[in-house]
């Protein structure tokens, strides 16, 4: 089981929006503001999307977004395309260690 | 851009010490922290330590006792060393570069699968 709860997977259509929730603590999400959220392709490098909670690495679509609240921390895609079909999954630093979601399958219909 | 390889051994047998080389392209290791992570079937990544290219090197506490990192600047590479290894260290491990002060993973390796069997 992993440390953080991340929904196993999520669908949408073609230019619809998702969001995929990220659920910790207080002692990781909820005691510091080092959210980083990853895209993974199948066979592929893990690509970071967001980092310290909300800042957007240069390169990474503004189709992308993330908010946070308590403990739970959220990745909305807009506009949803076939090339946004992947695994995501969040991270925490979490005092002297870091912490994961177990990632979540996106599908795009 | 910075590139990530992992390389070693995919098949260790239980009590024996599994290996892992990552090799750093396209950047210097003289620079940043380098981590190692897995991810076992089915189940959620899991940071494994980092270390620094001094040397200096920090460890997840439930692995601690069974690791060792190692930094070789003449090469760019680090390296992985996991003792004692049991059937629950099945899984894929990956590299990546370390952003302390964000927290974050800047670039990553593909990974690469370890499975642990006699």
């Amino acid at each position: 089981q992993s440390a953080l709860t991340q929904p196993a997977s999520v669908s949408g259509s073609p230019g619809q929006s998702i969001t995929i929730s990220c659920t910790g603590t207080s002692s990781d999400i909820g005691g510091y503001n080092l959210v980083s959220w990853y895209r993974h392709y199948p066979g592929k490098a893990p690509q970071l999307i967001f980092y310290q909670d909300t800042k957007r690495p240069s390169g990474i679509s503004n189709r992308f977004s993330v908010s946070k609240s308590g403990n739970t921390a959220s990745l909305t895609i807009s506009g949803l395309q076939a090339e946004d079909e992947a695994d995501y999954f969040c991270c925490s630093f979490a005092s002297s260690t870091w912490v994961f979601g177990g990632g979540t399958k996106l599908t795009v219909l | 851009q910075v590139q990530l390889q992992e390389s070693g051994p995919g098949l260790a047998k239980p009590s024996e010490t599994l290996s892992l080389i990552c090799t750093v392209s396209h950047g210097s290791i003289r620079s940043k922290y380098w981590s190692w992570l897995r991810q076992p079937p089915g189940k959620g990544l899991e940071w494994i330590g980092h270390i620094f290219y001094t040397g200096t090197s920090n460890y997840n506490p439930s692995l601690k006792s069974r690791v060792t990192m190692s930094v070789d600047t003449s090469q760019n590479q680090f390296s992985l060393r996991l003792t004692s290894v049991t059937a629950a260290d099945t899984a894929v491990y990956y590299c990546a570069r370390t952003d302390i002060l964000s927290g974050s993973f800047d670039f990553w390796g593909r990974g690469t699968p370890v499975t642990v069997s006699s």
